[in-house]
């Protein structure tokens, strides 16, 4: 089970940060892959990066300037930040997990909504 | 990028008839060293995340019924529903895997005519 957590409102310029809790499976002894993807309202969905513990790390190449993802094992989180955000940023923001790099999201968080607003 | 193109972007079905969405790549996703498509399909209803219907091109995720499948090969790829069900109104996507630079369609709309 994955469940998105974070600020639902953030100021333009500001930093947009995220956290996916992961139950059921360790992040840190898996090969999973785990992911964000975004969909603004009314919108498609539009993958942001994906990484494996201890593995490899990929970044949407139109937002990789600015999105960092990081894990913390100890509580079996994995984060998102995106910097610098805009009214673009605002989005409901999903956390998923794909079996390796290379297989498609069979699980996925309820997604939060964040809106970028001063 | 590989650019996925969905059509169409709506679509109106009645009751029990068949269903067909497409989707097309920019770029093939087939890899010959396994003989497989990396291209999956989503099932998003209002208000839920999006589900994992079909993967491989052509499997079905478990759970998934039978009248779900999906078809094509390299650039050009199907779902098709058999016979539609009030439930399977939804937004579909699909995405490509081939890529660690994934892309999704820009969705097409099922409803009920």
């Amino acid at each position: 089970q994955l469940q998105e957590s974070g600020p639902g409102l953030v100021k333009p310029s500001e930093t947009l940060s995220l956290t996916c809790t992961v139950s059921g499976v360790s992040i840190s002894s898996s090969s999973y892959y785990w992911g964000w993807i975004r969909q603004p309202p009314g919108k498609g969905l539009e993958w942001i990066g994906s990484f494996s513990y201890g593995g490899n790390t990929y970044y949407n190449p139109s937002l990789k300037r600015r999105v960092t993802m990081s894990v913390d094992t100890s509580e079996n989180q994995f984060s998102l930040k995106l910097t610098s955000v805009t009214a673009g940023d605002t989005a409901l923001y999903y956390c998923a997990r794909s079996g390796d790099a290379y297989n498609p999201f069979d699980y996925w968080g309820q997604g939060t909504l964040v809106t970028v607003s001063s | 990028d590989i650019v996925m193109t969905q059509s169409p972007d709506s679509l109106a079905v009645s009751l029990g008839e068949r269903a067909t969405i497409n989707c097309k790549s920019s770029q093939s996703v087939f890899y010959s060293s396994n003989n497989k498509n990396y291209l999956a399909w989503y099932q998003q209803k209002p208000g839920q995340p999006p589900k994992l219907v079909i993967y491989w091109a052509s499997t079905r995720e478990s759970g998934v019924p039978d009248r779900f499948s999906g078809s094509g090969s390299g650039t050009d790829f199907t779902l098709t529903i058999s016979s539609l069900q009030a439930e399977d109104v939804a937004v579909y996507y699909c995405q490509q895997y081939y890529s660690t630079s994934y892309t999704f369609g820009q969705g097409t709309k099922l409803e009920i005519k």
